[in-house]
């Protein structure tokens, strides 16, 4: 079946050290998204793709960015996990621009 | 003031109820509306799409808009226990040069047996 593939679905890291994120995706959408989720929190929008084109929302932390190599994968990088940061990190996909999001199962980080 | 509003319950239910869930907005000029349901651990899959006032209807789930009170409304007749999971509303926030839902925190529902 077509879908949205989050890989880990659980990551650990340590205070202050990189961690990525991954995403895949065989709906072959053209729009790809990271949302941040905190407990009991509504999904928080940090950056979209439409293609290639990157638009990251003012409030996003320098800290977080995202790479997208091919239609297929997105990745999420977080260069200095605070305690903050712990969240579930959800990857979701849509054909264009104004149409439904598919999401992944999400990965829940933790930052030890 | 937040673009979307919901009251985070929990709403616990007897099986076989009429759930009502609702969500306000601030923006008038929304023009459609969305129900995502989230499972526990999960990433929330769309449930119903709307575009207009009125109600628009999808087997036991009926979503209802009231743009002169920007009150939106999800229906679940005869709940099931299947039904518990957070139930998320969405409108269309401009972001890049499209829209990009913006979600509320959610409605946690619990339907007992």
């Amino acid at each position: 079946d077509a879908m949205v593939i989050q890989n880990p679905r659980y990551q650990v890291t340590q205070f202050g050290k990189p961690v990525t994120l991954s995403c895949s995706q065989t709906l072959n959408h053209n729009v790809m998204y990271w949302y941040q989720q905190k407990s009991s929190q509504a999904p928080k929008l940090l950056f979209h793709y439409y293609d290639k084109d990157f638009n990251n929302e003012a409030d996003t932390p320098d800290n977080f960015q995202s790479r997208r190599p091919n239609t297929s994968f997105c990745f999420l990088d977080i260069r200095s996990p605070g305690l903050g940061d712990a969240a579930m990190y959800l990857c979701a996909t849509s054909g264009g621009r104004e149409e439904k999001l598919f999401f992944g199962s999400g990965t829940q980080l933790s930052v030890l | 003031q937040k673009e979307v509003e919901q009251d985070p319950g929990p709403l616990s239910v007897p099986e076989g109820a009429i759930v009502s869930l609702n969500c306000t907005y601030s923006n008038s000029a929304f023009q459609y509306f969305m129900w995502y349901r989230q499972y526990s651990r999960k990433g929330p899959e769309l449930l119903m799409y709307t575009y207009s006032s009125g109600n628009k209807e999808d087997g036991r789930f009926t979503a209802q808009v009231d743009k002169s009170s920007k009150y939106i409304s999800l229906f679940i007749r005869d709940s099931q226990p299947s039904d518990s999971a957070t139930y998320l509303c969405a409108v269309p926030n401009p972001s890049g040069g499209s829209y990009i839902p913006t979600f509320g925190r959610g409605t946690s529902l619990i339907v007992h047996p």
